[in-house]
């Protein structure tokens, strides 16, 4: 299993571009939820997603759409990117099976906008 | 709603000595408790968990966390760390949808 991957890895954007951040896993999890890493902030969720073709607002949302057509795939857009949007993006999934909810996490993708 | 502080941003330490990296939360409910880690470059990986039960918890690399309702406290310990436990750790709390603290560097020095 790959577990949860993320494209790109890396990617800069110009003020005003837009761009889509991929996340897959193949563990066929329900939920899946995208985070932004910035210094001394921990993480913060942006958007999350319970199942196929449900999507809902995290703690910063603004900025940022997702869409969740396939089970395995949740994607994150920044229709028009800003400084402010420079950060590590991380994607995770979980499932209820476990008991926990425990996340499993991708390697991240590094934004920065010029 | 629920919170996590994770007083200390970094924590030096030098090889072989005991560490704790402490996290308190509120809730105005039950929730899970979780300790993840962050090795430079990479994504978080899950160190060890709270659910219920037995109040102290342990990780397969010698790190442990104990559980304490009354002081909504969850600190991480270990009695004696590698130089390959520097890295980032994160408090989290919640069920479907976690919050996590800000984080706390552990830096060990030979």
């Amino acid at each position: 299993n790959a577990g949860v991957t993320q494209t790109p890895k890396f990617r800069v954007l110009k003020t005003g571009q837009s761009m889509t951040l991929l996340c897959a896993q193949d563990m066929n999890h329900e939920y899946m939820y995208w985070y932004r890493q910035d210094p001394g902030m921990g993480l913060r969720l942006i958007h999350y997603s319970v199942g196929e073709g449900t999507t809902a607002k995290g703690e910063v949302p603004d900025g940022y759409n997702v869409s969740r057509l396939k089970k395995q795939n949740f994607l994150l857009g920044l229709e028009s990117a800003a400084p402010s949007q420079t950060s590590v993006y991380f994607c995770a999934s979980s499932y209820s099976g476990s008991g926990s909810y425990e996340q499993y996490f991708g390697p991240g993708t590094r934004l920065t906008v010029t | 709603a629920q919170s996590v502080t994770q007083l200390d941003s970094q924590v030096p330490v030098f090889e072989e000595a005991p560490v704790e990296l402490r996290c308190n939360y509120s809730s105005s409910v039950s929730v899970y408790l979780f300790w993840y880690v962050q090795y430079p470059n990479q994504g978080l990986q899950l160190l060890l968990k709270y659910l219920s039960g037995s109040t102290l918890v342990e990780s397969i690399n010698g790190f442990e966390a104990e559980f304490n309702k009354s002081q909504t406290s969850f600190h991480l310990r270990k009695p004696s760390v590698h130089i390959s436990d520097t890295a980032e750790y994160f408090c989290a709390v919640g069920f479907q949808k976690l919050v996590f603290g800000t984080g706390t560097r552990l830096l060990v020095s030979p």
